[in-house]
């Protein structure tokens, strides 16, 4: 069974349209992280959270938010989608004090027209 | 800031013959990172391939094998005879050692593929 599952796994929006892609764990992790991934930039950090209620936020925030309201679900949110966000998204989650070693989601996959 | 770099774009390798993909990393704020390389093979999310939290240490994983050089600042990924079912994209990464804050600092990736 999937620990981290998401939310679309494919999505098309239009430029200025709002986007709400979810992630739930089941990894019981405190530690929940959403990535962009983009052909020569690898995959960069968005926000994070060290748990329920809480959000960080990362090396590239600009222009998303994100809401913890569970230990389990973590969301990122694109409130005026552009083209500039068309992307692969991955949720991660990891456990306080590890080593640094997170489990990933499938990727949602997606465009903005 | 933080940083890895890592073999850019794709890496063609013929079937049964040995890899290396290359890594580097700089480490500001930390002197003692852990280290990484995770795998995505198509259609999947990232996975843990190997890590290694110990400088010098080797780690290794499904015929991969990775040392943590910390003189060079390197975790190249090796493997002596790859398969056609090694094609993916691997990304090395490192993040802090210790703390609350588990965040993971990645390379560009690097699409390896194997021809048979």
């Amino acid at each position: 069974e999937a620990a981290v599952t998401q939310s679309p796994r494919n999505k098309v929006a239009v430029t200025g349209g709002k986007v709400t892609l979810s992630c739930n764990q089941t990894n019981n992790h405190n530690n929940m992280y959403w990535y962009r991934q983009d052909t020569g930039h690898g995959l960069r950090l968005i926000h994070y959270s060290y748990g329920a209620g809480s959000t960080e936020k990362g090396d590239i925030p600009d222009g998303y938010k994100a809401s913890r309201p569970s230990q389990e679900n973590f969301s990122l949110i694109l409130e005026l989608a552009t083209p500039s966000q068309t992307s692969v998204y991955f949720c991660a989650s990891g456990d306080t004090g590890n080593t640094g070693q997170l489990y990933f989601g499938e990727g949602s996959k997606l465009t903005v027209l | 800031g933080d940083s890895v770099t890592q073999t850019e774009g794709q890496v063609t390798v013929s079937e049964s013959k040995s890899l290396i993909i290359n890594c580097t990393y700089s480490a500001t704020s930390i002197g003692y990172p852990n280290l990484f390389w995770y795998v995505r093979y198509p259609g999947e999310g990232l996975q843990l391939l190997l890590k290694v939290i110990t400088a010098g240490q080797k780690g290794s994983s499904r015929g991969f094998e990775a040392t943590y050089n910390k003189e060079a600042t390197s975790f190249h990924l090796q493997k002596a005879s790859v398969q056609e079912s090694d094609s993916a994209v691997y990304y090395c990464a490192l993040s802090e050692s210790g703390g609350s804050n588990a965040k993971l600092t990645f390379g560009k990736g690097t699409k390896l593929s194997v021809k048979s």
